[in-house]
């Protein structure tokens, strides 16, 4: 079966770092994607990992490692516009190239 | 350039209805997925088409059914709605394999 784990929710304050941790249990592994998704919006796509190792855009950064089944997502100077759902999905050849979401980590930013 | 775009944006239907629900990819992209995301869960896939077969399927009844046509775009069908078909519905769509999927802003269903 296929399996993806991430904390429901986080807290964090402006200027901050927060990670995001993500693990997931599928065959076929083809990639992980994270995308941002505000209330009542559609996921916008951050980042995405095929290999292992950290990927690197501006505020935020990603990583993963193949042999454990994990990622993570790193904001860095964190925002109030940061609050939202950051989801976790990868890509599993059993189902095509279609997305397997996590259930999402709600990030609250306080000032 | 115009993102995904889907309609409605939102519709209000009763237990046993069915609802059809559009979807159109970015320009050049030849791959629509469909996905159901209820209130506080991740988007839950239910189909992928790829120059207009069926690529992929997720685990939803076969009320459910989808096709693509041949501008790639997309409708999304579901027969005899149950309350628990109340649900955001987003289209996605892809250009080249390994190119992240981008979403349209969903379609709200609510059933009574």
């Amino acid at each position: 079966g296929q399996n993806i784990d991430q904390p429901t929710e986080m807290t964090a304050t402006e200027g901050a770092i927060v990670q995001i941790n993500c693990t997931y249990q599928t065959s076929g592994f083809n990639g992980l994607f994270w995308y941002q998704q505000h209330a009542g919006e559609a996921p916008t796509f951050l980042s995405y990992n095929v290999l292992d190792g950290l990927e690197e855009k501006g505020r935020f950064s990603s990583f993963l490692s193949r042999s454990k089944g994990y990622s993570y997502l790193l904001l860095k100077e964190l925002q109030m516009k940061d609050s939202a759902s950051y989801l976790c999905a990868v890509i599993s050849n059993q189902a095509g190239t279609a997305l397997i979401f996590g259930k999402g980590t709600t990030l609250s930013v306080s000032s | 350039d115009a993102g995904v775009t889907q309609s409605p944006t939102h519709l209000i239907k009763t237990r046993g209805q069915h609802v059809t629900l559009r979807c159109s990819p970015i320009s050049g992209h030849k791959s629509v997925s469909w996905y159901q995301q209820v209130l506080g869960q991740g988007p839950q896939f239910i189909f992928q088409y790829y120059e207009k077969e069926e690529r992929g399927r997720g685990n939803f009844p076969d009320r459910f059914s989808a096709r693509q046509f041949p501008n790639y775009s997309s409708e999304l069908n579901v027969n005899a709605l149950l309350l628990g078909d109340s649900a955001l519905y987003l289209c996605a769509s892809r250009g080249p394999a390994g190119e992240p999927q981008h979403f349209g802003d969903g379609t709200r269903l609510s059933i009574l």
